[in-house]
């Protein structure tokens, strides 16, 4: 099957510690990104990346880090110095410029 | 990025067409229309879009007004399964990184 897969789909951290959230696609995309979604409200993009190797900061890039070391793959780190990390993320990936499509979500939890 | 206007819910009878209106009165030349849903807990579904002309796909039909200021999504034969958060969202087509803006969107409860 075709399609953006997120992993893990619940995960709990404690204060201080880094995580790292994955994101895989298998539909040959060149464009990934990273929204974070908090209750009630809409997306907000933390990077996005259009090509390996290339990223670009979204609005709410502070306290997280991004890699694209390989088309399909663009893994997001939530660091210890993101302050309210409690949030769905999501992952997206288009064509170039075209319709992005997403995977089903990371629901991180601080404790 | 053009703002819409949606209403803030909606019912609908399981089996009836569900009409989601959409108001987007300062919509650029080459912005385009884009619907997408969002079930609980789940990432948004994008469901179709559009420019100037009507569209229709297997989840649903786009009617873009003649002066595109606003638009409607219709779900042909709603079902329960049809109940979330719909979105419309305006951008230029050839703009990597220009990010989805999601409103508040529509909550569309369809009831049996």
């Amino acid at each position: 099957d075709g399609g953006i897969t997120q992993s893990p789909k619940y995960l709990f951290r404690k204060e201080g510690q880094n995580v790292t959230l994955s994101c895989e696609q298998n539909l040959n995309h060149d464009a990934m990104y990273w929204y974070r979604q908090d209750p009630g409200q809409g997306l907000r993009l933390i990077y996005y990346s259009q090509i390996v190797n290339d990223f670009q900061k979204g609005d709410i890039a502070e306290g997280y880090s991004v890699s694209r070391e390989k088309k399909e793959s663009f893994p997001l780190t939530v660091t210890s110095a993101q302050k309210n990390p409690t949030a769905f993320y999501l992952c997206a990936s288009s064509m170039q410029s075209d319709t992005q499509y997403f995977g089903p979500g990371t629901r991180l939890t601080v404790l | 990025d053009a703002k819409t206007t949606q209403p803030t819910s909606m019912d609908c009878a399981e089996g009836r067409a569900a009409n989601l209106p959409c108001n987007h009165s300062t919509i650029s030349g080459n912005e385009y229309v884009y619907w997408y849903r969002q079930i609980h807990s789940q990432g948004p579904q994008y469901i179709i879009h559009g420019l100037k002309n009507n569209e229709t796909n297997e989840m649903a039909s786009l009617i873009i007004t003649e002066d595109r200021k606003s638009s409607t999504l219709i779900l042909p034969h709603a079902t329960l399964r049809d109940t979330a958060v719909y979105y419309c969202i305006v951008r230029p087509q050839a703009s990597y990184g220009n990010k989805l803006v999601f409103g508040a969107g529509t909550i569309l409860r369809v009831k049996s």
